[in-house]
């Protein structure tokens, strides 16, 4: 079946511009979650859904930086005034489940890089 | 959501020998997740240990928990050039986000 699939999967966009990501989760997946990936590192928790709801929205690094997922299922992740700091892969994942204690499963990526 | 410590931070073998990788927490866990990552296919669920459980077989792999120890190891067995990737390990409590530390390089030369 179809995984996790994100658009663009690569973005380049100038520093101070608006950008939106986009994760199409696993069919049937009520838990969605994003983390950013810098070079070198592991991924980074950025924001949970479970369903419609942000149920855990810690890991956003300040108020640019937004996310939906308005019908339960495609989610959008959103960032104002991008700065240079923000180049990273933004991973989306999706789960089954409440509370998501099992697996993860990951799309591709979204790779940023602001100039 | 605690981080995962993987050890060693890099590790390059032959094709056919095992790679053992380590990983450490710090609280109690539901359970233990590995996840592989490479350029190829992304990052990708490996095998979930749950803490009442002391071993797990997936294939090639074998991972092992030590809750006492607050510790787990993966084995790959008989590697392949394809198992070329970053593992990450991440450990379960009540949280839902993954914490991942900066993984284990593994590099399999032929």
């Amino acid at each position: 079946g179809a995984g996790v699939s994100q658009t663009p999967s690569n973005k380049v966009t100038e520093k101070g511009k608006y950008v939106e990501l986009r994760c199409d989760p696993i069919s049937g997946h009520t838990a969605l979650y994003w983390y950013r990936q810098s070079l070198g590192q592991g991924p980074e928790f950025l924001i949970y859904f479970q369903g419609t709801g942000a149920a855990d929205d810690s890991g956003l690094p300040n108020d640019r930086f937004f996310a939906v997922r308005p019908e339960g299922s495609v989610s959008t992740l959103k960032i104002q005034r991008t700065e240079r700091g923000d180049s990273a892969v933004y991973l989306c994942a999706s789960s089954l489940g409440f509370m998501g204690q099992g697996p993860q499963y990951f799309g591709p990526g979204t790779r940023l890089t602001v100039t | 959501s605690q981080q995962g410590e993987e050890d060693p931070q890099a590790l390059s073998i032959q094709e056919g020998e095992n790679a053992t990788m380590n990983c450490s927490y710090k609280t109690s866990i539901n359970n233990l997740q590995w996840y592989r990552q490479n350029s190829g296919r992304g990052l990708v669920h490996l095998i979930l240990i749950r803490s009442n459980e002391r071993e797990k077989h997936s294939g090639r792999l074998r991972v092992t928990l030590d809750t006492s120890k607050k510790s787990s190891s993966l084995l790959i067995t008989a590697s392949r050039a394809a198992d070329t990737a970053s593992y990450f390990c991440a450990p379960r409590d009540s949280g839902y986000a993954l914490n991942f530390g900066k993984g284990t390089s593994l590099l399999v030369t032929p």
